[in-house]
């Protein structure tokens, strides 16, 4: 079975924090897709990221990082110099081939100015 | 493009009412997904579509009802509501990729009361 953890229920910090959302996922396959989507006080979900499992390099955009581990089992996500419009739900997805789109819980983000 | 749409935004109904949702998407998107999101426990899959005609069951199918008559819309149904369907639901259209990497593009939701 698929399963994403995702263990910070919520996090606060303060303008120009950086801050790390942490992502574990369990599965048997050895092909499966991860992803990261946001959904902002608007309600509406962004996709962020997909990232393959033989994909294990870190990609950087903007203030996003994403930090993916095998060994581990994780897929985090840092933004570096947080902002307030940073604040909204953030969660990781797991899919795995011929399966469905398994999400975490989220963690809610609130960067206070 | 308008993307994927969600009629209503909002709906309170009584317990026992029941109620049609309708996505529909302009994206010519093959696949087709109901979610709800609950505090604290992410997106759960009730029933999705792998094509026009054809439905099948998620994670939490009991209670409600889909049907995919034209490829552009998916409609979810509730015979009869009861409290525990509060929600937000939902809708999410993708092109299928064949190792799973299609990403998914989501509704505006449709926050759901039940009484």
């Amino acid at each position: 079975a698929q399963k994403v953890t995702q263990a910070q229920t919520e996090i606060s910090v303060v303008e120009k924090e950086d801050v790390t959302l942490d992502c574990v996922y369990e599965t048997r396959d050895t092909t499966y897709y991860l992803f990261w989507y946001k959904q902002p006080p608007s309600g509406e979900l962004v996709f962020l990221i997909r990232r393959n499992s033989f994909d294990e390099q870190n990609e950087i955009s903007g203030r996003y990082s994403w930090n993916f581990q095998k060994s581990t089992s994780s897929f985090n996500f840092t933004i570096t110099a947080s902002q307030v419009v940073d604040s909204a739900v953030y969660f990781c997805a797991l899919r795995v081939y011929g399966n469905k789109l398994v999400f975490g819980a989220g963690t809610i983000l609130r960067v206070k100015s | 493009n308008a993307g994927v749409t969600q009629t209503p935004k909002f709906r309170v109904l009584k317990t026992g009412q029941s109620m049609t949702l309708l996505c529909a998407q302009d994206m010519n998107h093959e696949y087709m997904y109901w979610y709800r999101q609950d505090p604290g426990m992410g997106l759960r899959l009730i029933h999705y579509s792998v094509g026009e005609g054809t439905t099948a069951k998620g994670e939490v199918p009991d209670g409600y009802n889909v049907s995919r008559l034209k490829k552009q819309n998916f409609l979810l149904g509730l015979e009869s509501a009861a409290p525990s369907q509060t929600s937000v639901y939902f809708c999410a259209s993708s092109y299928p990729q064949g190792d799973g990497a299609d990403e998914q593009f989501f509704g505006p939701g449709t926050r759901l009361t039940v009484l």
